[in-house]
């Protein structure tokens, strides 16, 4: 089976630096994605990572090691629109080409 | 194109009626999924098509349950005699087969089912 875990709530101010962190199971690892949803609206497309490292996009990175089960996404210079759930997903070849989602972790951002 | 489609936005039914959701993917995109996510949860598989071919089903798509996509373009999601457990948000995804998109999936803005 699959079982993907992250942190419920997150709280952060403007300007800083925040760490998402996702761990998962899976029987046939294919990729992970993190992707971000406001209260309301669709999820949209974060990042993917299938090979261990970071992935670095403007103030966005995330990082993956396969072998300890465990993903972060890193949210660099936060300003107030970043306030919205993050999902971390998996994608597992004993279970097809859909995605497997964690339940996000809502993260406030603050002045 | 404007991105995947969905209708309606909202629905609000009475237990026991039948209602169909259409998704419109972005063109070209082979790949098509449905999801139902519900408050605090994350988006969870439904089903996926790959043109016309429905090729993965969820065991949470019970018997009441029924996707069709026709021409390997639009699809549609039928729910039959509905339950107040069915309440949720009904999301649709889309892939294209190849190229620097082809692992994303584009989410559409969903269809939010109450059952009353």
């Amino acid at each position: 089976g699959q079982n993907i875990d992250q942190p419920t709530e997150m709280t952060a101010t403007e300007g800083a630096i925040v760490q998402i962190n996702c761990t998962y199971q899976t029987s046939g690892f294919n990729g992970l994605f993190w992707y971000q949803q406001h209260a309301g609206e669709a999820p949209t497309f974060l990042s993917y990572n299938v090979l261990d490292g970071l992935e670095e996009k403007g103030r966005f990175s995330s990082f993956l090691s396969r072998s300890k089960g465990y993903s972060y996404l890193l949210l660099k210079e936060l300003q107030m629109k970043d306030s919205a759930s993050y999902l971390c997903a998996v994608r597992d070849n004993q279970a097809g080409t859909a995605l497997i989602f964690g339940k996000g972790t809502t993260l406030s951002v603050s002045s | 194109d404007t991105g995947v489609s969905q209708d309606p936005r909202h629905k609000i039914t009475k237990r026991g009626q039948n209602v169909t959701f259409r998704c419109d993917p972005i063109s070209e995109h082979n790949r098509l999924y449905w999801y139902r996510q519900t408050l605090g949860q994350g988006p969870e598989f439904l089903t996926y098509f790959q043109n016309e071919a429905q090729l993965e089903k969820s065991r949470l798509l019970s018997d009441r349950f029924s996707a069709e996509r026709p021409k390997g373009s639009f699809s549609t999601l039928e729910i039959q005699r509905t339950e107040q457990g069915d309440s949720a948000m009904y999301l649709c995804a889309s892939s294209p087969p190849s190229g620097r998109h082809n692992n994303e999936q584009f989410f559409g803005p969903g269809t939010r089912l109450t059952v009353l």
